[in-house]
């Protein structure tokens, strides 16, 4: 079945600096992919749809200077979580669309928890 | 207007007992339904999908849902489950107003107890 690579699984960082999250789609091209973010036990917020080539859509009240993202590619979507603070600390986690109407089916990552100290 | 409200946040059960994990919808155009579930620090693994025809939809482990148009609901049942079901569920609609978009439910907390 289609697979969706996410890397890294779990990382650290200190306060202030930046992080970059990779979201694959190892056997199909994705031109739209999607960010959530998860805060513990909670559901799954969208924070933006990142369609290949063009910029990124925001759901209201996600920074678009704090949460960086990049879809040069039909296979790679990135998300930058840029002066990252404690507060930024989740589960983010991608998904990507095979195909391009709007039912297409969608795949998931398997998420990328994020410590900032 | 939440699209997916799931009525119960936690749902303890002993094994080999059955469960329903209840979900409700709201729409005014045709909806794609689905189910997944989240062990933990883990992602989503799709249980199952409501595109259309039968309204009786069968998924992996076990698990299967039924779509209820007149009651606008997608409930999660399963005649017996076990201590490896201990997991978070999400109901989960796709409308073809909002785009691709998959709006999830606030979750289930599945705990199954020896």
């Amino acid at each position: 079945g289609a697979v969706v690579s996410q890397h890294p699984s779990r990382v650290i960082c200190k306060s202030g600096t930046s992080v970059k999250i990779e979201c694959r789609s190892l056997d199909f091209q994705a031109t739209t992919m999607f960010w959530y973010r998860q805060f513990p036990k909670q559901s799954l917020m969208l924070m933006a749809t990142s369609n290949e080539g063009s910029k990124a859509t925001y759901e209201q009240g996600v920074e678009k200077d704090k949460f960086l993202i990049n879809h040069a590619s039909l296979t790679l979507s990135t998300l930058t979580v840029t002066s990252a603070h404690p507060e930024d600390s989740s589960f983010y986690i991608c998904s990507a669309q095979n195909g391009a109407a709007w039912n297409s089916p969608l795949h998931f990552g398997n998420g990328t928890r994020l410590t900032v100290t | 207007a939440q699209s997916v409200t799931q009525l119960d946040s936690q749902v303890p059960v002993f094994e080999e007992a059955p469960v329903e994990l209840r979900c409700n919808y709201s729409s005014s155009v045709s909806v794609y339904l689905f189910w997944y579930v989240q062990y933990p620090n883990q992602g989503l693994q799709l249980l199952l999908k409501y595109l259309s025809g039968s309204t009786l939809v069968k998924g992996i482990n076990g698990f299967e849902a039924e779509f209820n148009k007149s009651q606008t609901s997608f409930h999660l049942r399963k005649p017996s489950v076990h201590i490896s079901d201990t997991a978070e569920y999400f109901c989960a609609v796709r409308k073809e107003t909002s785009g691709s978009r998959l709006t999830f439910g606030e979750g289930t907390q599945l705990t199954v107890n020896p």
